[in-house]
């Protein structure tokens, strides 16, 4: 099965601008989930789609949102970029249906610059 | 903010040796997972050890958990260069799919 394909994998922006992530999930796996990850912060959650329905969401203000479609494929949108937003952006996929956390099938992330 | 806090924060050793890792986390889990991640790339999944369970190993990787303590421990035996990489914890629970990461450890395997 082919892994988890995130596009862009470098992206640079501006401030103000916005911009939308791409994420495709290994094949049959339902859930898709974001992460941001930082120098200072680490690896953070931002938010977690199943059946194109957001589950969790991580503490990230409404500027962040995603979307998941029928075929799992997910996107996530950042709104009036800032500074800050520079990241590594990870999706992960995992064939997860229910309760209980099951490991995570990681993509190769997208760079973010915002100047 | 991560529940997990590992140490050391880096460390270095030469081909051959043993590395252990150890993280601590804060409240309950279902399970802990430990991920390794090549210089700034995806994150590759290593082990699963559920909240039940004491020890694991996968190959050269042991992995152990004491939940009274709320610590794991990462073994990488017979360590490689290709061991290099900074390798994370991640904490699980019952819901969704939320890990939950430690800050990670810096491993350099030096020939």
């Amino acid at each position: 099965k082919a892994g988890v394909t995130q596009t862009p994998r470098y992206l640079i922006k501006t401030r103000g601008q916005q911009v939308t992530l791409s994420c495709s999930p290994i094949s049959g796996h339902r859930s898709v989930s974001w992460y941001q990850q930082t120098p200072g912060q680490g690896l953070q959650f931002l938010f977690e789609y199943f059946s194109e329905t957001q589950r969790n969401k991580g503490n990230f203000p409404g500027r962040f949102s995603g979307r998941q479609f029928s075929n799992s494929r997910s996107e996530m949108n950042v709104s009036t970029l800032e500074l800050g937003d520079s990241a590594l952006y990870l999706c992960a996929s995992s064939p997860n249906s229910g309760t209980g956390v099951n490991e995570q099938f990681f993509g190769p992330g997208t760079r973010l610059t915002v100047l | 903010s991560q529940q997990g806090e590992e140490d050391p924060q880096a460390l270095s050793i030469q081909e051959g040796e043993n590395a252990t890792m150890n993280c601590s986390y804060k409240t309950s889990i279902n399970n802990l997972q430990w991920y390794r991640q090549n210089s700034g790339r995806g994150l590759v999944h290593l082990i699963l050890i559920r909240s039940n369970e004491r020890e694991k190993h996968s190959g050269r990787l042991r992995v152990t958990l004491d939940t009274s303590k709320k610590s794991s421990s990462l073994l990488i035996t017979a360590s490689r260069a290709a061991d290099t990489a900074s390798y994370f914890c991640a904490k699980g629970n019952t819901g969704f799919q939320k890990l939950v990461f430690g800050t990670g450890t810096r491993l350099l395997v030096s020939p």
